[in-house]
């Protein structure tokens, strides 16, 4: 146990919704950032937030948007859902965003677009 | 366009033999390097760590670095049936923590 957690652990959701997923960052960790893993793949950076600031941003459209809190917890949201939205999307919080520091992953958001 | 690439497998070994994992990267300021190793339906946990050059063991698993090269493996000696899982090589430069990953090689660990 990593001490991150997500929620939702499963969701479904019709093509053009909108979905919002939540992280709670493992205690002392101000960091988080969000990866999608589609199946068979390695999972892909979305964005990482510091101190609730945007700190980097991977290839993602920007209907793929988030937040982070005062307690350091963060939220993915992703609107106009399409088909390939559907993967595994992981939290990971670290202390300081450091690139040499290790991520800590939540055990993910299985989210399936019909 | 950072690409870190994996055979993504199945890599087969008999119980107790060695395991090699192999990854190449293409960026050439790459700086840490990681192994994770995901089990199905689980989120990654990381394995291993590595910075500079040469090998680095933890127990059973040993990274090794060429920059050189561009290239980093993991070495799992005694393979055991529970190592069975996809190993994640992610690599970053110095500029926070957006890792690159690859695709995952797929260990099946036979007994």
């Amino acid at each position: 146990e990593t001490g991150v957690t997500q929620s939702p652990t499963h969701l479904i959701k019709t093509r053009g919704q909108q979905v919002t997923l939540r992280c709670s960052s493992q205690s002392g960790h101000n960091t988080v950032s969000w990866y999608q893993q589609a199946l068979g793949q390695g999972p892909q950076f979305i964005f990482q937030y510091y101190r609730e600031e945007e700190n980097g941003r991977g290839n993602f459209p920007p209907r793929f948007s988030g937040l982070q809190f005062p307690n350091y917890s963060s939220e993915l949201n992703v609107n106009a859902l399409e088909l390939d939205d559907s993967a595994l999307y992981l939290c990971a919080s670290s202390w300081e965003g450091r690139a040499n520091e290790k991520l800590f992953f939540g055990s993910g958001t299985q989210l399936s677009v019909l | 366009q950072k690409e870190v690439e994996q055979n993504s497998g199945p890599l087969s070994v008999p119980e107790g033999a060695i395991a090699s994992l192999n990854c190449t990267y293409s960026d050439r300021v790459s700086q840490s390097f990681f192994w994770y190793r995901q089990y199905s339906g689980k989120s990654p946990e990381l394995i291993m760590s590595i910075y500079s050059n040469g090998d680095k063991e933890d127990g059973r698993f040993t990274a090794q670095l060429n920059k050189a090269s561009q290239y980093v493996s993991l070495l799992i000696r005694d393979s055991q049936p529970s190592d069975s899982a996809t190993y994640l090589c992610a690599v970053n430069d110095n500029y926070g923590q957006n890792f690159v990953f690859g695709p995952g090689t797929r260990l099946s660990v036979l007994p």
